[in-house]
């Protein structure tokens, strides 16, 4: 069974520039997170989807930022435009049954962002 | 609210060494908690979690975690430390649905 998968591994962009991130989860796997984790701190939560709802985006820094899950699927995180301090790994997880606290969130390799 | 505490941003043990990695926590209702670890290059990986059945947590790789509710820590070891444990560790509480995470540890074995 394939892991959450994202793309791409790697991105270096200009300050104003656009960049989308893309995760595809487990298959299967209603419950889809993102979280960020900026150099020397904390992994932080983002957002969760379930299915193609916005469950959670209590953790969404600012309006630059926008996901989407169209369909349930697969998932898009775009920031437009991109600024300094949004370089960091971001992490898209996914779960099967999000209703269950102790249930198992799987995580993917992440997106290594830079921002110059 | 939930928190978690990882004291020590890094540490250093023997190859064949107790491996300690500290864990608090602060959760406004009865927590779940989880280990999770991150090999250079890779996502992370679950390593043992606690969701209340019992208190001492057998996980992957040899890893072992106990539950104090009255000390609010969930300390992960190990008995003896291999060179592939070299990693970096995360400590997780959740809250009614996400992750909240600590700052990470550095776990570094050296021959």
């Amino acid at each position: 069974e394939a892991g959450v998968t994202q793309f791409p591994s790697h991105s270096v962009i200009e300050k104003g520039q656009t960049v989308t991130l893309r995760c595809d989860p487990i298959s299967g796997h209603d419950n889809l997170y993102w979280y960020r984790r900026v150099m020397g701190k904390e992994i932080k939560f983002l957002l969760h989807f379930v299915k193609e709802s916005k469950q959670d985006e209590s953790g969404m820094p600012n309006n630059r930022f926008l996901a989407e899950r169209t369909g349930g699927t697969y998932s898009t995180l775009k920031v437009q435009p991109a600024e300094l301090e949004d370089s960091g790994v971001y992490f898209c997880a996914s779960s099967q049954n999000g209703a269950r606290r102790q249930e198992t969130q799987y995580f993917g390799p992440g997106t290594r962002l830079l921002v110059l | 609210a939930q928190s978690v505490t990882q004291l020590g941003s890094h540490v250093s043990v023997s190859e064949g060494a107790l491996v300690l990695l500290r864990c608090n926590y602060s959760s406004s209702v009865p927590p779940y908690l989880f280990w999770y670890v991150q090999y250079p290059n890779q996502g992370l990986q679950l390593l043992l979690k606690y969701t209340s059945a019992a208190t001492l947590v057998k996980g992957i790789n040899g890893f072992e975690a106990e539950f104090k509710k009255s000390e609010t820590s969930f300390h992960l070891t190990k008995p003896s430390a291999h060179m592939s444990d070299a990693a970096e560790y995360f400590c997780a509480v959740t809250g009614y649905s996400t992750l909240t995470f600590g700052k990470g540890t550095m776990l570094l074995v050296s021959p």
